[in-house]
């Protein structure tokens, strides 16, 4: 069984500064890394996903997320965020075994609060 | 092209009614999934649909749940003798083929609140 913990509930943080989300997972077999968001009033969108190679994934609004086998995390990063970044931030897994059905595993969600 | 669609978006009953909730995928997408999300629990994984087939039902939580989808299309998500403690957010999102790398895409939801 696999599980996700995202360590921080909310994060608030002024306009143009960075900002890390942490995601950490536990499984005995081997995941597949996704984060999505989801803005206000608007449904889950996917931001971006790990499933192999370049342990660093980069989505096209700047935010990135490194991929941390050793310690099983998969935290997300932005160099500096706008007020349009607020949001909540879901970090997911899913099995990469062979037949496996692709349901995603959540974690509880971050909401990044970006004020002016 | 048009993405996931739900209806309704809010749904409000009494306790002990039965209430079926609807999903359109993205046309062309043969993998379904419903989750559901709540305050106390999250984001939770219900069902999965390949095709007209549920090979995974592992997340529905009582038999008072049930789900089908016809056509390989429209799917139907139905809670009989609804509980106040079913009161969520249920989620619908497709993906191409079902694999696990897969992109889901997410529908708005429908809001379902139990008196």
């Amino acid at each position: 069984a696999q599980s996700v913990t995202q360590l921080d509930s909310q994060v608030p943080v002024f306009e143009e500064a960075p900002v890390e989300l942490r995601c950490n997972y536990s499984s005995s077999v081997s995941v597949y890394l996704f984060w999505y968001v989801q803005y206000p009033n608007q449904g889950l969108q996917l931001l971006l996903k790990y499933l192999s190679g370049s342990t660093l994934v980069e989505s096209i609004n700047g935010f990135e997320a490194e991929f941390n086998k050793s310690q099983t995390s998969f935290h997300l990063r932005k160099p500096s965020v706008h007020i349009s970044d607020t949001a909540e931030y879901f970090c997911a897994v899913s099995e990469r075994a062979s037949g496996n059905t692709g349901k995603l595993i959540f974690g509880q969600g971050t909401t990044l609060q970006v004020k002016p | 092209g048009a993405g996931v669609s739900q209806s309704p978006s809010n749904k409000v009953t009494e306790k002990g009614k039965d209430v079926e909730l609807r999903c359109d995928p993205i046309s062309g997408h043969t993998a379904l999934y419903w989750y559901r999300q709540s305050l106390g629990q999250g984001l939770e994984f219900l069902i999965y649909f390949q095709g007209n087939s549920a090979p995974d039902k592992s997340g529905l939580p009582s038999d008072r749940f049930s789900a089908e989808r016809t056509g390989g299309s429209v799917s139907t998500l139905t809670i009989q003798r609804t509980q106040q403690e079913d009161s969520a957010v249920y989620l619908c999102a497709s993906s191409l083929q079902g694999a696990s790398g897969d992109t889901q895409y997410f529908g708005p939801g429908t809001r379902l609140t139990v008196l």
